[in-house]
């Protein structure tokens, strides 16, 4: 079973709409949780931490559901520079596990 | 802002030759980390370094491959005997606290191995 499962989409969307990533993970002792953004052949980069009690960063909400193991990423009022994959991460034991991503399409 | 910084950008070499990618991490950071992701695929976790030792590795991580130190700035991947399936992107990050605390990825160096 793969620790960490993303629906790889792709999701296509208009500028202005709001889209939501899902995200779960396997291991119930999992410590910490991440949604990175990776553009096209480039590093990961840090979104944002995902707490059980969520957390916003401007357009960006996350949220973690520890008792269904399951972490959400909501971005309202998408804009064309939010095209990228959006990762998964889970922290567990002594190493970070990576979703395969979610491919996001902005579309004018 | 500081950043990590990883050298060369590509290497292309024959399958069987010795690489080695190296990583600047940012100055005042203690954790290192390497991984890598093959093209299409998802990022894997290689190995975590700490206070000069191998704190983390995967099965990835096999005696192929080895991770060092060697000044105060640096901080490379040895691959030995390499392999088509090698071929990868690897990302060198470094973090300033214990590993579930913000990681810094390098830009990559992109492996090709004929």
């Amino acid at each position: 079973r793969k620790e960490v499962e993303q629906d790889p989409g792709p999701f296509n969307v208009p500028e202005g709409a709001t889209v939501a990533f899902n995200c779960t993970y396997s291991n119930s002792a999992s410590q910490s949780f991440f949604w990175y953004r990776q553009d096209c052949r480039k590093e990961p980069k840090l979104l944002m931490s995902v707490y059980s009690s969520g957390n916003e960063d401007g357009r960006f909400t996350a949220q973690l559901n520890r008792a269904s193991q399951y972490i959400s990423l909501l971005i309202r009022d998408s804009k064309l520079s939010d095209s990228a994959t959006y990762l998964c991460v889970v922290f567990t034991g002594n190493q970070f596990y990576f979703g395969t991503g979610t491919s996001l399409t902005v579309i004018p | 802002e500081p950043e990590v910084t990883q050298t060369p950008s590509h290497q292309v070499t024959q399958m069987g030759q010795e690489v080695i990618l190296r990583c600047v991490p940012i100055s005042n950071h203690l954790y290192f980390y390497w991984y890598r992701q093959i093209l299409g695929q998802k990022v894997e976790f290689l190995v975590s370094f700490y206070n000069n030792e191998i704190s983390e590795k995967s099965e990835i991580f096999d005696d192929q491959f080895s991770v060092e130190r060697p000044d105060g700035s640096n901080f490379t991947l040895k691959i030995r005997s390499t392999k088509l399936e090698d071929s990868a992107m690897y990302f060198c990050a470094s973090s300033d606290s214990p590993a579930t605390d913000t990681q810094y990825f390098g830009p990559g160096t992109r492996l090709t191995v004929l």
